[in-house]
């Protein structure tokens, strides 16, 4: 079964600090993966996915990702954060490995950002 | 353009009662999709229309929960028999075939 690994349950860093949030999956074949942001009292509000194609992903706000299929991982990236990046992270696969699958969520990474 | 729309916002509700709640897709969006979010539990999926097929309903925690669409867009939610381990925020997102899902903001449910 389809599953996702989000390792730090909260990291903190400085403004002005680059991030990378890591996210492994488990899936057999061509996984679509997908990163959500949730603020406090929000939904979740996504970021940017993976279906195919170049391995680096462009999202909104400034995030990246990298699929990189030897290592089942689709970490999340951002060079410089901003006091308002804090919130929580969720990465997720798609079951059945179709664009419309439902979502396996990781357990999230909390953010917290340091003037 | 306008998002996902959730209602209520928040809801109270006695143990035993049955509640609904409402969800309304982007429009245009053929898939919809319910999902529950608590605590102890993560991120949970409930269940899943596309279009006109059989919903999927595997992830529905038990028979009090069930689930409809009328005419491809509205979804309605449906705890009867509400219980205390149902409170959860309980989150609706819809979803074109080029996937990636837009999340409403919840309805946030609580059971004393």
């Amino acid at each position: 079964a389809q599953s996702v690994t989000q390792p730090d349950i909260h990291i903190t860093v400085s403004e002005g600090a680059s991030l990378e949030l890591r996210c492994n999956y488990s899936y057999g074949a061509t996984p679509y993966l997908f990163w959500y942001v949730q603020s406090p009292g929000q939904g979740l509000q996504l970021l940017l996915k993976y279906f195919s194609g170049d391995t680096l992903v462009q999202g909104i706000k400034g995030f990246e990702a990298e699929f990189k299929r030897s290592q089942s991982s689709f970490n999340l990236r951002k060079p410089s954060v901003h006091w308002s990046d804090a919130a929580e992270y969720f990465c997720a696969v798609a079951n059945y490995g179709g664009s419309q699958g439902n979502l396996i969520f990781g357990k999230g990474t909390k953010l917290s950002v340091k003037p | 353009g306008a998002g996902v729309s959730q209602s209520p916002s928040n809801k109270v509700t006695e143990k035993g009662k049955d509640v609904e709640l409402r969800c309304d897709p982007i429009s245009g969006h053929t898939a919809l999709y319910w999902y529950r979010q608590s605590l102890g539990q993560g991120l949970e999926f409930l269940i899943y229309f596309q279009g006109n097929s059989a919903p999927d309903k595997s992830g529905l925690p038990s028979d009090r929960f069930s689930a409809e669409r009328t005419g491809g867009s509205v979804s309605t939610l449906t705890i009867q028999r509400t219980q205390q381990e149902d409170s959860a925020v309980y989150l609706c997102a819809s979803s074109l075939s080029s996937g990636g899902q837009y999340f409403g903001p919840g309805t946030r449910l609580l059971v004393l």
